[in-house]
């Protein structure tokens, strides 16, 4: 069963603590992509990566980091430094032609 | 299910009505474009893809339309349907596989 997979679906962060985000793809494809979704707002972009071991800064990468060591794998960490985290975050990839196909999403709240 | 935007611009239609879904696209040079659908608390769906060489296409009981004088992009929902409720985004591509995502409209189907 092909697809792309975010895990958890829920996830709560303590201030002062990073959380890491997990993004799987069974799909072969090269780029992969992180988006941040507010409520009343269009999807913004974190970090991108076109190639494994490669990752290029979005429009809004302050507080978060990323890693991508393996073709499939492409997990998000929201550090400390981001003072809002809460919002619903999207991962997508894409064959290289263009489209992204997104996963389920994984929302992220503060205690 | 949790929304994925409190202020979004909504389109109300009845049960077995078209639908047209309107978005104004920023830069003259993008060419592709792509509408999503994303219902509440799940990731966005591929639904249908255009080219700038084309002004049509169309897909099952959708179509999307391309006005590259005046950036205007639409999406028709012939029959709409109750399981059509949702919020629906376009993408335009104009720099490799990068996307720049609209603010979204949500689409209420009333029985």
């Amino acid at each position: 069963d092909g697809g792309i997979t975010q895990s958890p679906k829920y996830l709560f962060r303590k201030e002062g603590q990073n959380v890491t985000l997990s993004c799987e793809q069974n799909l072969n494809h090269d780029a992969m992509y992180w988006y941040r979704q507010d409520p009343g707002q269009g999807l913004r972009l974190i970090y991108y990566s076109q190639i494994v071991n490669d990752f290029q800064k979005g429009d809004i990468a302050e507080g978060y980091s990323v890693s991508r060591e393996k073709k499939e794998s492409f997990p998000l960490t929201v550090t400390s430094a981001q003072k809002n985290p809460t919002a619903f975050y999207l991962c997508a990839s894409s064959p290289g032609a263009e489209t992204q196909y997104f996963g389920p999403g994984t929302r992220l709240l503060v205690l | 299910g949790e929304s994925v935007g409190l202020h979004l611009p909504t389109l109300s239609v009845q049960e077995g009505d078209n639908s047209i879904i309107n978005c104004a696209y920023s830069n003259s040079a993008s060419d592709y474009f792509i509408w999503y659908k994303q219902e509440s608390g799940k990731g966005p769906q591929f639904i249908i893809d255009i080219r700038s060489n084309m002004d049509k296409r169309q897909g099952q009981r959708v179509t999307v339309l391309l006005n590259k004088t005046v950036k205007h992009l639409s999406l028709q929902i012939a029959a709409t349907q109750p399981g059509d409720s949702a919020v629906y985004f376009c993408a335009e591509n104009n720099a490799g596989n990068m996307l720049t995502f609209g603010g979204g409209t949500r689409l209420m189907v009333k029985p």
